[in-house]
């Protein structure tokens, strides 16, 4: 149980364009998601908490505008990268919490290689 | 701010072994902690958590330990084999938030 699927696992775009990364929860509901960011041989660097039915939550630094994320239903979140640069080249991954309490483990999806070019 | 880091970035480990991999947190009101695992190319996979109101907890092959007083954790790897190699990662959460250590990367020697 508690598996989070993430789609894609690798994408290649063109500078200053979109791309959207998509976060579903395969076997359980989240009222909860968050995304997160690693660079090569880093750690995870939380972006954003995203929150079904309202806006997200942004970490401090995160611009909002160029990270859009959408909590649409109980099952999906998705990341929209707008007017990709270079620098936003990075491994993103996103996870959720199998039920409410905040004492539980995240899950995580199999992150999203983003590669700008 | 919270932080919470790793003694040693790197650990060799001959296959058979014991592991252990150090953390240290700097805040005592974090409640809860997990242990992770992440291999190339992959998302982190849980591997165990422990409750503050506990000092030690076994899984398969695994053993966190948490030390309080001075705010330390460790896991434990028995009898350590190749597919153990990975980067490992500790986690502290106090209310929403998840904090990551930079991460110590094991490798087994075959």
């Amino acid at each position: 149980g508690a598996v989070v699927s993430q789609h894609p696992s690798r994408v290649i775009c063109k500078s200053g364009t979109s791309v959207k990364i998509e976060c579903r929860s395969l076997d359980f509901q989240a009222t909860t998601m968050f995304w997160y960011r690693q660079f090569p041989k880093q750690s995870l660097m939380l972006m954003a908490t995203s929150n079904e039915g309202s806006k997200a939550t942004y970490e401090q630094g995160v611009e909002k505008d160029k990270f859009l994320i959408n909590h649409a239903s109980l099952t999906l979140s998705t990341l929209t990268v707008t007017s990709a640069h270079p620098e936003d080249s990075s491994f993103y991954i996103c996870s959720a919490r199998q039920t409410s309490a905040y004492n539980s483990p995240l899950h995580f999806g199999n992150g999203t290689r983003l590669t700008v070019t | 701010g919270e932080s919470v880091g790793l003694h040693l970035p790197t650990l060799s480990v001959q296959e058979g072994d014991n592991s252990i991999i150090n953390c240290a947190y700097s805040n005592s009101a974090s409640d809860y902690f997990i242990w992770y695992k992440q291999e190339s190319g992959k998302g982190p996979q849980f591997i165990i958590d422990i409750r503050s109101n506990m000092d030690k907890r076994q899984g398969q092959r695994v053993t966190v330990l948490l030390n309080k007083t001075v705010k330390h954790l460790s896991l434990q790897i028995a009898a350590t084999q190749p597919g153990d190699s990975a980067v490992y990662f500790c986690a502290e959460n106090k209310t929403t938030q998840f904090y990551f250590g930079t991460g110590t990367s094991l490798t087994v020697i075959p």
